[in-house]
């Protein structure tokens, strides 16, 4: 079945320091490919996502890229802020008869000390 | 804005007890997905709904029910609470012709 992969944590940088979170897939097809962004005590909120090869994401300056030639999606930033400790979650779309559905890998949690 | 609201944000129940957790969304979305969220294990789905009164299984349906007898509310039966349901229950929703999820604040189930 379709899988989510990425890495695990937890990630600790300190501010201005660039971030790469890694995360690859297996699927039949072509699915979409999300980033979720987790906050303390709160549920999951849409980073950004990317629905065909070569598609770039990008939001609050984290950005990754659709790569079917080795079927990547990695989360990346230049410069980390405080305010971007997070889990981070990694997902992909399946379908199942009628309906999508997404598969998550198991989250990364990110901390960025000042 | 797309809402989709659970009803409790934490909850404290006892072992054997039948417990409600309810959702409501606002989008007129036609999925509706129940996900529980556990530390190293990340989110796995236990049902989803495609349609009023349509049900299907996810992941890990055991010790779990589903309920949708209108478009906009999805609710999950925990039948007899155990201590291995203590967790974070994530409701979702999206639009049957979209990917996106959208997703509640989560609620936090403690079964003692």
């Amino acid at each position: 079945g379709n899988s989510v992969t990425q890495m695990e944590g937890p990630v600790t940088l300190s501010e201005e320091a660039f971030l790469t979170i890694n995360c690859t897939y297996t699927a039949t097809g072509y699915p979409s490919l999300f980033w979720y962004v987790q906050y303390p005590g709160e549920g999951l909120q849409l980073l950004l996502k990317a629905t065909k090869a070569d598609d770039k994401g990008s939001n609050k300056g984290l950005e990754a890229t659709y790569r079917k030639e080795t079927t990547s999606f990695h989360l990346e930033k230049g410069s980390v802020q405080v305010s971007d400790s997070a889990v981070y979650f990694c997902a992909l779309s399946d379908r199942q008869g009628g309906s999508e559905k997404l598969v998550f890998g198991k989250g990364t949690k990110l901390t960025v000390n000042p | 804005d797309v809402k989709v609201t659970q009803s409790s944000r934490y909850l404290v129940k006892r072992t054997g007890e039948k417990v409600f957790l309810e959702c409501v969304q606002d989008m007129d979305h036609e999925n509706m997905f129940w996900y529980r969220q556990d530390p190293g294990l990340g989110l796995r789905l236990i049902y989803f709904s495609y349609d009023v009164k349509m049900k299907e299984k996810g992941d890990i349906p055991e010790g779990y029910s589903v309920s949708r007898e209108k478009k906009e509310r999805f609710s999950l039966i925990l039948e007899s609470a155990s201590t291995n349901q203590t967790s974070m229950y994530l409701c979702a929703s999206s639009f049957v012709s979209g990917n996106t999820i959208y997703f509640g604040e989560g609620s936090w189930l403690t079964v003692v």
